[in-house]
């Protein structure tokens, strides 16, 4: 199993370009996260998706989207990329045979916005 | 605001030294869980206290939880070099919500 994945690993945007993000579980669980890391800090939620078909705003949702395309995958779009926007994003996944939600990682992604 | 704050925010010792860190939060929780960071990778979870437990063994590692003073700590013994990384505490909150809410985490340094 190679878990959760994302893509790309690094990208970096002009002020004002979109992208979108891409993350991949194999792992059949229900609920996903998307996660920013700015240097030195904790992780803070973007927005989550308990199941298939629905999504939730995070602490941090401003700037972004999200869209659960099927329980697989679970993507993060910015629209117009900001500087502030510069981060590492992780996505996360946990199901219900998880024991009290651990969460599972993908490696992340390295964004810079000039 | 982040609901768990780490304390200390960096930590170093000597490889067979103990390290504890510390972490504190605000509100009711379902469990509190620690995640390792090794640089530039994602996060591994380490170990998860279930709000009525007060402790909790895991090979090297053992935590503490104090509900009443919202508090936990995360001892590992006998450290070595490869323990070197960042370790984040995360708190399931009481909302119904499955989301964790991380720390700004300790920086953990193992010198050789």
């Amino acid at each position: 199993n190679a878990g959760v994945t994302q893509t790309p690993k690094f990208q970096v945007l002009k002020t004002g370009q979109s992208m979108t993000l891409q993350c991949a579980q194999d792992m059949n669980h229900n609920s996903m996260y998307w996660y920013r890391q700015d240097p030195g800090m904790g992780l803070r939620l973007i927005y989550y998706s308990a199941s298939e078909g629905t999504t939730d705003k995070g602490e941090v949702p401003n700037g972004y989207n999200v869209s659960r395309l099927n329980k697989r995958e679970f993507s993060l779009r910015l629209e117009s990329a900001a500087p502030s926007q510069t981060s590492v994003y992780f996505c996360a996944s946990s199901g219900d045979g998880t024991t009290y939600n651990e969460q599972f990682f993908g490696p992340g992604t390295r964004l810079t916005v000039l | 605001s982040q609901q768990g704050e780490e304390d200390p925010q960096a930590l170093s010792i000597q490889e067979g030294e103990n390290a504890t860190m510390n972490c504190s939060y605000k509100t009711s929780i379902n469990n509190l869980q620690w995640y390792r960071q090794n640089s530039g990778r994602g996060l591994v979870h380490l170990i998860l206290i279930r709000s009525n437990e007060r402790e909790k063994h895991s090979g090297r590692l053992r935590v503490t939880l104090d509900t009443s003073k919202k508090s936990s700590s995360l001892l590992i013994t006998a450290s070595r070099a490869a323990d070197t990384a960042s370790y984040f505490c995360a708190t399931d909150q009481n909302t119904g919500r499955r989301a964790l809410t991380f720390g700004s985490g300790t920086r953990l340094q193992v010198q050789p």
